[in-house]
């Protein structure tokens, strides 16, 4: 089983700044990466796939690169609305999993 | 507007069983392939279950596999998963997910969730 580790744990940010969120796999997952938000008492969206494109609907300010192992989401300018828990997610390999999730709050 | 709607959890003792079903619309249900993802109460997402459009070809998570059932009406436009042997580890909230790609990819619909509660 890949194992996908999310780093920091928690970040604090204040609104406007850039937030960078990472996530590592314990082996290639080439770009077979997904990141998506979750926000209390809601289900988790999708905001990338492929490691880098944007889902539809999800604003500029997301964007997500890498490729292997190393993963990188960056919120550009963080909104309000941008404070959750993400989590990266591979399906390269089987089982599909999960990171543990970054929680984004307002510092 | 595609609609995930999440149905069927409660309060199940160890052993017992579950139903949950996923009432899918706004897009062609049988063109893609559906999954269940869980959450355990403050924990992260697991992957559990996923199935073709067809439903040829379904996968399982090791933690679930020769408990849980998945299946799918096209008829009905619903998803099902029949969930048998319950323990306390299946607590979680479960959410029904359109898949993108097949093999199973990443989740780009979401319902809003069914609780599933295991304890005597």
């Amino acid at each position: 089983e890949i194992v996908m580790t999310q780093s920091p744990a928690t970040l604090s940010v204040s609104p406007g700044e850039r937030a960078t969120l990472s996530c590592r796999a314990s082996q290639s997952v080439s770009s077979d990466l997904a990141w998506y938000q979750q926000k209390p008492g809601q289900a988790p969206r999708l905001l990338i796939y492929g490691a880098s494109t944007r889902a539809t609907g999800i604003p500029a300010r997301f964007s997500g690169s890498g490729s292997g192992t190393e993963f990188t989401l960056t919120i550009s300018s963080l909104q309000s609305e941008d404070f959750a828990v993400y989590y990266c997610q591979q399906y390269n390999n089987w089982p599909r999993t999960f990171g543990q999730g970054t929680k984004v709050e307002i510092k | 507007e595609v609609q995930l709607l999440d149905s069927g959890g409660g309060l199940v003792q160890p052993g017992g069983s579950l139903r949950l079903s996923c009432a899918a619309s706004g897009f062609t249900f049988s063109s893609y392939a559906m999954s269940w993802v869980r959450q355990a109460p403050g924990k992260g997402l697991e992957w559990v279950s996923a199935i073709h459009g067809s439903g040829s070809s379904i996968y399982y998570a090791d933690s679930v596999k020769g408990r849980f059932t998945l299946s799918r009406d096209n008829s009905k436009n619903t998803l099902y998963l029949q969930m048998n042997s319950l323990r306390a580890e299946d607590t979680a909230v479960y959410y029904c997910a359109n898949v993108q790609l097949w093999p199973p990819g990443y989740f780009d619909y979401w319902g809003q969730g069914t609780t599933v509660t295991v304890s005597s």
